[in-house]
Formats: structure tokens, sequence, C-alpha cells
């Protein structure tokens, strides 16, 4: 069993849909949880940083950390066909420096 | 500003040949990471360096992978005669000191027949 855990869809939604993708990891002593997005042929960039638990919005975004639940989510409110690309959840533990990836979902945008 | 540059972007080896990839790092970026990411997975870590020193080489594969960054800025990803399984996209990343993020390159395609 991988330690990050992401169901690698396809999704497909239309057009001002509220996307939600979610991961689930088992240890529990990562701290650092990050959303990145990755298009075809291009590297990873990252969307949304979030240290421990909570929620944290930026624009059409939020993540939200449940820390008890070993579980993360990132939603994308008034989707748009450019967000249409590979979302990666990521974790770090604490004093570490290497990222740990989930296997990343596919998203699709239909006009 | 220039981000995160690698090369070759694409790499045809037979198998059992040496390669080299190459990673050009943001300019000022203490940490680099690669990554090796297979078709339809995530990234996996592989190994960091903080300026010169490789202070984290636990996800190397194999005793056929060895990276370095000797002036603390380029940084070189050798493989040794390479294998099928190597087939992947390396990815480089770079960091600021003291910072999250972390920006990734394009990635080089490595495909090994």
């Amino acid at each position: 069993q991988k330690e990050v855990e992401q169901d690698p869809g396809p999704l497909s939604v239309p057009e001002g849909a509220i996307v939600s993708l979610n991961c689930t990891y088992s240890n529990s002593a990562f701290q650092y949880f990050m959303w990145y997005r990755q298009y075809s042929r291009k590297g990873p960039e990252l969307l949304m940083y979030t240290y421990s638990s909570g929620n944290k919005e930026d624009g059409r975004f939020t993540a939200q950390v449940d820390k008890s639940s070993k579980y993360i989510s990132l939603f994308i409110r008034d989707s748009q066909p450019s967000d249409s690309a590979t979302y990666l959840c990521a974790m770090r533990l604490q004093g570490a420096q290497k990222l740990v990836f989930g296997q990343g979902t596919r998203l699709t945008i239909n006009p | 500003g220039a981000g995160v540059s690698q090369s070759p972007r694409y790499k045809v080896a037979k198998r059992g040949q040496d390669v080299a990839l190459r990673c050009d790092p943001i300019s000022g970026h203490v940490s680099l990471f690669w990554y090796q990411q297979a078709l339809g997975q995530g990234p996996e870590f592989l190994t960091y360096f903080q300026n010169e020193a490789q202070l984290d080489k636990s996800g190397l594969p194999s005793d056929r992978f060895f990276a370095e960054r000797p002036e603390g800025s380029v940084s070189t990803l050798k493989i040794q005669r390479t294998q099928q399984e190597d087939s992947a996209v390396y990815l480089c990343a770079s960091r600021l000191g003291g910072r999250e993020t972390q920006y990734f390159g394009p990635g080089t395609r490595l495909l090994v027949l």
C-alpha cells in the first residue's frame, strides 16, 4: 500500500461545476500538505500549501486538511476548461525535505 | 525570470547505454531535487542537494543512478547501463532556502529500448 492514495480518475465535469479532489494517507506524521497542478508535458506547479490541519482559500481554490481522518481535499469552484490538468497531492514530514506524491487525478472540464 | 530548465527534453537510449540528464535550477536556489515520474504515476523522490552537498539519496533505485551538483548550481543525474524500467520522466525541482515551494522543470523524457 502506498503512503499516499489518490484516485487517478479520469474525472470529467462540465464548465462551472464544483470539483472535489481528494487524497488519503497512512503516515500520521505528515505535517505539510500541497496540491500541484500538472499540464501535459509540463512539470508540476504548486497551487496550494497548508501546514497541519485546517482550510485555506485562494481565489477559486480551497484546500482542506483533516489530520484526524488522514484525508485532504482540493475544491475548485466555477471550474474552467483551463483547469483541465492532472492534480497531484503531495505531503512532507516535519524536518524532511522530500515530497511524497499521490498518483494524480486527471481532470477534464468540458465547455 | 527564467525557471528551471532541463536538457535534453527527450532521450532515447538503447538498453545498456549510459545517459546524463542536466538540470539548471533557478539562480540563487539553494535546494535541488530530482524526481522520477513513471507514466500515469506521481513523481517519486530520488535525491536532494543543499548547495553542493547531497543530503538525501534514499530514493535512488540502484547504484546505477548517480547525481552530482559540484558547484552548487547545475546538477547532473547519470544513469549507467540503462534498463527498460528506467523509462520515465525525470523531473528536477529547485527551492529557495527557507521556503516551501519547489519549482519544477519540464522534465526529461527517457525512453530505453
